[in-house]
């Protein structure tokens, strides 16, 4: 069965330093995804990315944040500058037009 | 702003006995209605969806009910199992936007052998 496979599985990065979460989606869908769950707390839609666009992106979604489709299959989630409060699980998710999401494993992030 | 509730953090039954998860929303602007089903470390599983148009949507052991007049749906398990046991997540978006889903907050499920 298809589906979305993220790297690495926990990634653990000092403050102020870049990150990259890499996604593969699932191979025929067209809408990607990014989620967030801190600890405790809700999962928490970051972006959405259609025709190699960013279609929607929440608050949260602020300049130190970006997403790319560098080829047909990868899609990833860049943080600039890593802060203590990034410290989350991410996930990527992806869907064909008008039908439910499907999330993969999620990476752990974790700020020191 | 809190579009999506689940008022319940955690439930618990007897294997064999229904489960009921219960999830209400407030912008009437929601038009479909997903659960997941959410295991540690693991990411959201989809579990069964509901459009605005129908009261009612089932799959094998679960089914969604959708009453939009009180803004509110929930998923019944039936029978439930000790491997349903997990953290159950309501997701609500509308057709206008770009595919946005807004989560609830989620209830443990656990079911006792």
């Amino acid at each position: 069965e298809p589906e979305v496979t993220q790297t690495p599985s926990h990634q653990v990065t000092q403050m102020g330093q870049e990150v990259i979460l890499r996604c593969v989606p699932i191979s025929n869908h067209l809408y990607f995804y990014w989620y967030r769950q801190i600890l405790g707390q809700k999962v928490e839609f970051l972006v959405s990315f259609y025709n190699n666009e960013i279609s929607e992106k929440s608050e949260i979604f602020d300049d130190q944040f970006s997403v790319e489709r560098p080829d047909g299959s990868n899609f990833t989630l860049k943080i600039r500058s890593t802060k203590l409060e990034d410290s989350a699980m991410y996930f990527c998710a992806s869907s064909e037009m008008d039908t439910e999401a499907f999330f993969g494993q999620g990476t752990r992030l974790t700020v020191v | 702003d809190q579009q999506v509730k689940q008022n319940s953090p955690s439930l618990s039954v007897q294997e064999g006995r229904i489960s009921i998860l219960n999830c209400d929303y407030t912008n009437s602007m929601f038009d479909y209605f997903l659960w997941y089903k959410k295991y540690p470390a693991e990411g959201p599983t989809f579990l069964i969806s509901i459009s605005s148009i129908k009261d009612k949507n089932e799959d094998g052991r679960f089914t969604v009910f959708l009453n939009k007049s009180a803004k509110h749906l929930s998923l019944h398990i039936v029978p439930s199992q000790p491997g349903d046991s997990a953290v159950y997540f309501c997701a609500a978006r509308s057709s206008s936007n770009t595919g946005k889903l807004i989560f609830g907050q989620g209830t443990t499920l656990q079911v006792k052998p």
